[in-house]
C-alpha cells in the first residue's frame, strides 16, 4: 500500500469500551499527527510525534492516549469516551521539521476513522 | 496563536465556470506557509496548492491559483473551468515556518459543482 492508511474506517463504541485506532504511513516520513475533525469546526490538532517522540499535546483529555512505536505507525487508544468525542479522526504524516531553512513539510492525510460513541 | 477564517461555509458553481474561495488569517509571524487542501466526499484530504509567504508571485497549479495578499492577510483560491470532480470540502491552512509542524486549519468551504 502507498500513502497513509487508517484502520478501522468506521467504529461504533459504547462509553465503557476500549478501542484503538491505527495509522500507518508508507512515505518514509518521520513526523505523524492525530487530528479531530468535527462538523463546522476547524481541524483540531491533537498530537504530534517527531522521530517517535511526542512533541505536541494540545490539551487533549486523558481518555485519548497516543502511541508511536516507530516512525511508520501511530495509534490512538480510546477509553471511556463521551458522545461528544464522535468525529472523524484523521492521521497525517510529513517530513520532520528541520528548522527555518528546511523544505516545506506538507502533510499527507489518511482517509480517517469515523468514530461514533453511543 | 494563529487563526484561519473561511467565511463561506458553502458555495456552488456551474461546471466550466470559475469560483473563488476566500481565506483570511491572523498572525504576527512573517515567515510562514499557506496551503489549500481538498477533501472529496468520503475520500482522503489532499494538497491542492501551497504558497510561501516570502514569495510575492502567486502560486498556480493547473486550474488552481491563489491570490495572496500578504498585507491584507488574505489567501483566496481560484478554481477555473470547474469540473464535477472539484466537488469537495476545501480547507485553508497556515504553518509557521519558525515552529515547524503545527498546522492551523480553517473551518472549510463546501464546494458543489453543478452539472
Amino acid at each position: 500500500e502507498t500513502g497513509v492508511t487508517q484502520t478501522p474506517r468506521h467504529l461504533v463504541m459504547g462509553m465503557t469500551n476500549k478501542k484503538s485506532l491505527k495509522c500507518e504511513q508508507h512515505l518514509g516520513h518521520n513526523a505523524m499527527y492525530w487530528y479531530k475533525q468535527s462538523a463546522k469546526k476547524p481541524l483540531e490538532l491533537m498530537f504530534v510525534y517527531n522521530f517517535k517522540e511526542q512533541t505536541e499535546n494540545n490539551s487533549v483529555p486523558s481518555r485519548f492516549s497516543p502511541e508511536c512505536p516507530n516512525s511508520s505507525h501511530l495509534f490512538l487508544h480510546l477509553h471511556t469516551l463521551q458522545p461528544e468525542d464522535s468525529a472523524l479522526y484523521l492521521c497525517a504524516s510529513s517530513q520532520e521539521w528541520v528548522g527555518t531553512s528546511g523544505r516545506i513539510n506538507e502533510q499527507f492525510f489518511g482517509p480517517g476513522t469515523r468514530l461514533t460513541v453511543l | 496563536a494563529q487563526t484561519v477564517t473561511q467565511s463561506q461555509p458553502e458555495m456552488s458553481v456551474q461546471e466550466a465556470e470559475t469560483v473563488t474561495l476566500s481565506c483570511t488569517y491572523d498572525t504576527s509571524e512573517s515567515n510562514y506557509y499557506l496551503f489549500w487542501y481538498k477533501q472529496p466526499p468520503s475520500r482522503q484530504m489532499i494538497l491542492v496548492i501551497r504558497q510561501e509567504a516570502y514569495k510575492q508571485q502567486n502560486a498556480t497549479e493547473n486550474r488552481f491559483s491563489v491570490n495572496f495578499q500578504k498585507a491584507a492577510k488574505s489567501f483566496s483560491l481560484k478554481i477555473s473551468d470547474s469540473q464535477l470532480g472539484d466537488t469537495a470540502m476545501y480547507f485553508c491552512a497556515f504553518m509557521n515556518r519558525n515552529t515547524g509542524n503545527q498546522f492551523y486549519f480553517g473551518t472549510g468551504t463546501s464546494l458543489t459543482v453543478i452539472p
